[in-house]
């Protein structure tokens, strides 16, 4: 069974600091990663991938993550802070599964907060 | 192009009512999904379907819910005899090829039901 885990609800940093999401996940499979950012009264949008090539993915707005198959984690993380990056961010696996609907799983979500 | 489009975007609805939730894939994408995201929690699964193939309704959380998806497009998703606690944000998101683990999805930016 595909599981995955936002260890933090809530993450608050100031303008320019650096920013680290957490996600564990668990995965019979190899699986394929992503994150999603939701600001606020807007769709889900995605943010980067990994699909088993290389193991840190460069995603959109700065963001990067590095996918780390011995701790099985796929944190998310970027340089400086900016306002702008206020949101909710979700951890989502995917692995192959019949039911390709119940392949995505969710995370319950991270919300950042950014501070001047 | 045109993405993912939801209607309506908000809906207020007195409890014991029927609602009718719309979703316009993308044009061109097989695989169309909804979520439903409640206040603090993840988003959860409720219904997958790709192509002709009979949905994976795995995820729907009663009998009160169903959906349709009318030639191989347009989506409803319908809740009958509504209560409080299907109060949510439902999202909608469409895929090019559903069941592909990485074939990330699209999302629409949701609609708002509120039950009183």
């Amino acid at each position: 069974a595909q599981s995955v885990t936002q260890l933090d609800s809530h993450v608050s940093v100031s303008e320019g600091t650096p920013v680290l999401l957490r996600c564990n996940y668990s995965s019979s499979y190899s699986p394929s990663l992503f994150w999603y950012v939701q600001h606020p009264n807007k769709g889900l949008q995605l943010l980067l991938k990994y699909t088993s090539a290389a193991t840190l993915v460069k995603g959109i707005n700065g963001f990067e993550a590095e996918f780390k198959k011995s701790e099985t984690s796929f944190h998310l993380t970027k340089p400086s802070a900016h306002m702008s990056d206020a949101a909710e961010y979700f951890c989502v696996v995917s692995s192959y599964s019949n039911q390709a609907g119940t392949a995505l799983i969710f995370g319950k979500g991270t919300t950042l907060s950014v501070s001047s | 192009g045109a993405g993912v489009s939801q209607s309506p975007s908000n809906k207020v609805t007195e409890k014991g009512k029927d609602v009718e939730l719309r979703c316009d894939p993308i044009s061109g994408h097989t695989a169309l999904y909804w979520y439903r995201q409640s206040l603090g929690q993840g988003l959860e699964f409720l219904i997958y379907f790709q192509g002709n193939s009979a949905p994976d309704k795995s995820g729907l959380p009663s009998d009160r819910f169903s959906a349709e998806r009318t030639g191989g497009s347009v989506s409803t998703l319908t809740i009958q005899r509504t209560q409080q606690e299907d109060s949510a944000v439902y999202l909608c998101a469409s895929s090019p090829r559903g069941g592909q683990v990485n074939s990330p999805l699209h999302f629409g930016n949701g609609t708002r039901l509120t039950v009183t």
